[in-house]
């Protein structure tokens, strides 16, 4: 069974460009989640996906956006960046929000200069 | 406040003894769940245990196994037999229970324990 699969691994941007990044589910999980990871701030959650609804959104700014796909995969995008939005950003996925089993991808490192 | 404490921001343990990372919570909700993920240099998180708050019985997985002590809201991870490949960071979190208008599935995290195996 595949694991959960992030796109790109690594992204270098400029300031004030935009970024789309990808996360594919387990096979058969419908609830994605994002998390944005930083040494200052540790992890933080971004918002949460079920069945292409946003159940939960973060305290980021509305700079960050998200959606899901009727096949469950979701992506996140991120508008006129920032330097602090220099950061690894994390997907999970859950068979539903209130499951036992919360899997991570292995991140997508970005940087902004 | 925060939710999720751990107190030992790095550990040192010699190979093949066992270490107890810390962990306590704090939450309103009757129902809820506990995370530990393993965070090595590479940035991937992995899944270890998991504990939901109406368990009877501490979780155990493999070498892993989760302290859960409701009263006290603490969830602690003891690793047995540690190995020089379980140098890492290691997260707890917490998923709290439903709110009015339906569950809340993000994941709260602590800031981590840097645990390093010593040879």
């Amino acid at each position: 069974k595949a694991g959960v699969t992030q796109t790109p691994r690594y992204l270098i941007k400029t300031r004030g460009q935009q970024v789309t990044l990808s996360c594919s589910p387990i096979s058969g999980h419908r609830s994605v989640s994002w998390y944005q990871q930083t040494p200052g701030q540790g992890l933080q959650f971004l918002f949460e996906y079920f069945s292409e609804t946003q159940r939960n959104k973060g305290n980021f700014p509305g700079r960050f956006s998200g959606r899901q796909f009727s096949n469950s995969r979701s992506e996140m995008n991120v508008s006129t960046l920032e330097l602090g939005d220099s950061a690894l950003y994390l997907c999970a996925s859950s068979f539903s929000p209130e499951g036992s089993g919360a899997f991570f991808g292995q991140g997508t490192r970005l940087t902004v200069v | 406040a925060q939710k999720i404490t751990q107190t030992q921001p790095g550990m040192f343990v010699q190979e093949k003894e066992a270490v107890t990372l810390d962990c306590t919570y704090d939450t309103s909700d009757q129902s809820y769940g506990l995370f530990w993920y393993k965070q090595p240099s590479s940035g991937e998180m992995i899944f270890l245990i998991y504990q939901g708050s109406y368990d009877e019985q501490n979780a155990t997985e493999g070498r892993y196994s989760l302290n859960f002590q409701k009263a006290r809201k603490s969830a602690n991870l003891v690793i047995s037999a540690s190995q020089l490949g379980d140098s890492a960071m290691y997260f707890c979190a917490m998923r709290e229970g439903r709110s009015y208008g339906g569950s809340q599935g993000n994941l709260i995290f602590g800031k981590g324990t840097k645990l390093s195996v010593k040879p």
